[in-house]
């Protein structure tokens, strides 16, 4: 079954560029094309964010309140998939997840499953 | 696009059935049958329970149930038990964004 994987560093200065990776395993980012590939984020003790998607032939759809800051890019070779997020600051402390997004016959985003187990990123000079 | 109002806690009993809705527009959940619920406990990853409004993964228990009236999305719990305590949310697709969690619920097995 597929696992996804997050990584990257748990402390990120402000200002600088938040770099996070997806590694999936048990399955290809490819596989029938039914799914997108998303991050979504959890602020300390508050609700879920969704971030972005992205499908495997590389077109992407972004939180409006983000997209400014926002790059998430796929790597078929290595079977991931990744988020950059720029000009940070403590408001972008938060736990980052990624999941995998079926794809509805409308061709739109649905449910998330699975979901990584998420990695602590917080802001901090 | 602003998170889907949830109600911020519920609870119940062991042995009850509780509700929690989640309240969309016109642009998700009146339109689109894209509703899905989430668990999350503590220190742990979400975890899908109902997807497509009222339909329910392989695994999960058939305690819980999902519904869809109008403009309101609901996520019951029957036979409550108490490792059902637990952060609930749901999702829609959204013509706006295009996807919205909603504010979570807090559910408190008494």
């Amino acid at each position: 079954q597929v696992q996804l994987q997050e990584s990257g560093p748990g402390l990120v200065k402000p200002s600088q560029t938040l770099s996070l990776t997806c590694g999936v395993s048990g399955g290809s980012l490819t596989s029938s094309g039914g799914f997108y590939w998303s991050w979504v984020r959890q602020h300390p003790g508050k609700g879920l964010e969704w971030i972005g998607n992205i499908y495997y032939s590389g077109s992407t759809e972004y939180n409006p309140s983000l997209q400014s800051r926002l790059t998430i890019s796929i790597d078929t070779s290595k079977n991931n998939f990744s988020l950059k997020l720029r000009s940070v600051t403590a408001a972008d402390t938060a736990l980052y997840f990624c999941a995998r997004v079926w794809r509805t016959t409308m061709l739109t985003p649905s449910w998330f499953d699975p979901w990584g187990k998420g990695i602590l990123v917080t802001v901090a000079s | 696009q602003s998170a889907l109002p949830q109600p911020a806690s519920v609870s119940g009993s062991p042995g009850q059935s509780i509700t929690i809705s989640c309240t969309g527009t016109s642009s998700d959940v009146r339109t689109y049958n894209y509703v899905s619920w989430y668990q999350q406990h503590p220190g742990k990853a979400p975890k899908l329970i109902i997807y497509d409004v009222s339909d329910r993964p392989l695994g999960v228990s058939d305690r819980f149930s999902g519904s869809k009236s109008g403009d309101t999305a609901s996520l019951t719990i029957s036979r409550l038990q108490p490792e059902d305590e637990a952060d609930y949310y749901c999702s829609s697709y959204t013509s706006l964004s295009p996807v919205v969690f909603g504010g979570g619920t807090k559910l408190t097995v008494l």
